[in-house]
């Protein structure tokens, strides 16, 4: 059974850079065909695809963030992580990771991040 | 890339059968047959219910059930229970190894 964990501060200050790992257990980030992903979600609304990292290593990110989120991957510890670049309280949201192929089929619990000064 | 809209809320009575629909463009719904569907409670992660339009994974019920037209999807559950009182998000691919999803719908069950 896969099992995805994220982890990271749940707390980040305005104009600093929001650093999240997700570890993955009961199957291998290098496995063939899959993506490993980020999605969030604001208190109260809605889900947002942030980005996603292939199996090959190659990396996709929305447009709307592109230019502030860098996914990486860490095959050793089969773990990969997020990082979003001069954050405002627009991003205070939970983050989740997770498995896909053309659909999100399995989900970390997510993990509430505030961005506060 | 937008959201895809679906209407914010739908109710129905125990034993109905309720359906929500979610529009997108011919850059995502309706240009690839990859869209799915996903079942969120209060406090919790989103849950799978329907992926490649219409298919179930195991384990979820035959009450519900997807489909597409044109640029729109379907999500529709038969046979009400309280159960399935949640918010319900589509999400499609939408080329390039990117997603969108739906901006939620809140089902009430009466």
């Amino acid at each position: 059974q896969l099992q995805l964990q994220e982890s990271g501060p749940g707390l980040v200050k305005p104009s600093e850079t929001l650093s999240l790992t997700c570890s993955v257990s009961g199957g291998s980030i290098s496995a063939s065909g899959y993506y490993w992903g980020w999605i969030r979600q604001p208190p109260g609304k809605g889900l947002e695809w942030i980005g996603s990292i292939f199996y090959s290593g190659s990396t996709y990110y929305n447009p709307s963030l592109k230019s502030r989120v860098t996914i990486s991957a860490d095959t050793s510890e089969n773990q990969f992580s997020l990082n979003l670049s001069s954050v405002t309280a627009a991003d205070t949201a939970v983050y989740y990771c997770a498995r896909l192929t053309n659909y999100f089929q399995d989900w970390g619990q997510g993990t509430l991040v505030t961005v506060f000064s | 890339q937008s959201a895809l809209t679906q209407p914010a809320s739908v109710s129905g009575s125990p034993g109905q059968s309720i359906t929500i629909s979610c529009t997108g463009t011919s850059s995502d719904v309706g240009g690839y047959n990859y869209v799915s569907w996903y079942q969120q409670h209060p406090g919790k992660a989103p849950k799978l219910m329907i992926y490649d339009v219409s298919k179930r994974p195991s384990g979820v019920s035959n009450r519900f059930s997807g489909s597409k037209s044109g640029n729109t999807a379907s999500l529709t559950i038969s046979g009400l229970q309280a159960e399935d009182e949640a918010d319900y998000y589509c999400c499609s691919y939408a080329g390039s190894s990117t997603w969108v999803f739906g901006g939620g719908t809140k089902l009430t069950v009466l």
